[in-house]
């Protein structure tokens, strides 16, 4: 089975905090990303990354930058949180085709 | 005009109905189709991939429409456990192979 794991399921943290959310798989997947998920607005394309040190932007990478320096890792950072970024946050990995989703963190910053 | 567009329903529908989903895309160069499923407050989950011929997986069958540029979803005799919301996601074969979803179809199914 593949298993895409985030390092939480919950987190609060105040505005202006750098904030890591980390991701691994561990189905040696090339490509990665980060979503987020709003009511209404649905899933939403953050980054993605087809290799290691490789990323490109997604649909709203403003406020966000990532790293993967190993092909099991991938860490979305919110450089400085602010409320607007509360949200469910979903990384996914795949091959060529379907994607695999963590479980998520539901991020909330007050 | 959104890349990927589903109906958000609610869909109401009594246990034993069939119900059908769509799911249109905008870009015709679009190469693989999914449907998935995600529980409240939870991640979404494959649930089958669409094919050029069709799908079929028990009561659930998908298929394509590539000159209507649309997908869909069939479920045959519904179940409660059916309820939850329904995303579609296309690939277009670009860079990473990434995935642009739909904003998902909430299905209720009731006793």
């Amino acid at each position: 089975d593949v298993k895409v794991t985030q390092s939480s399921r919950y987190l609060v943290k105040r505005t202006g905090e750098k904030v890591f959310l980390e991701c691994v798989q561990d189905m040696d997947h090339e490509n990665m990303f980060w979503y987020r998920q709003d009511p209404g607005l649905g899933l939403r394309l953050i980054y993605f990354s087809y290799d290691v040190k490789m990323k490109e932007k997604g649909d709203i990478p403003e406020g966000y930058s990532v790293s993967r320096e190993k092909k099991e890792r991938f860490s979305l950072i919110l450089e400085s949180a602010s409320t607007n970024q509360t949200s469910m946050y979903l990384c996914a990995s795949s091959r060529t085709g379907e994607a695999f989703f963590g479980q998520g963190t539901r991020l909330t910053v007050v | 005009r959104k890349e990927v567009e589903q109906d958000p329903g609610p869909f109401n529908v009594p246990e034993g109905a069939t119900v059908a989903f769509n799911c249109t895309y905008s870009n015709s160069a679009s190469q693989s189709f999914f449907w998935y499923r995600q529980d409240c407050r939870k991640e979404p989950k494959l649930l089958m991939s669409v094919y050029s011929s069709g799908n079929e997986d028990g009561r659930f069958t998908a298929q394509l429409n590539r000159a209507s540029q649309y997908i869909s979803l069939l479920i045959r005799d519904s179940k409660l456990s059916d309820s939850a919301t329904y995303l579609c996601a296309v690939k277009d074969g670009n860079a990473g192979n990434m995935l642009t979803f739909g904003g998902g179809t909430r299905l209720m199914v009731k006793p």
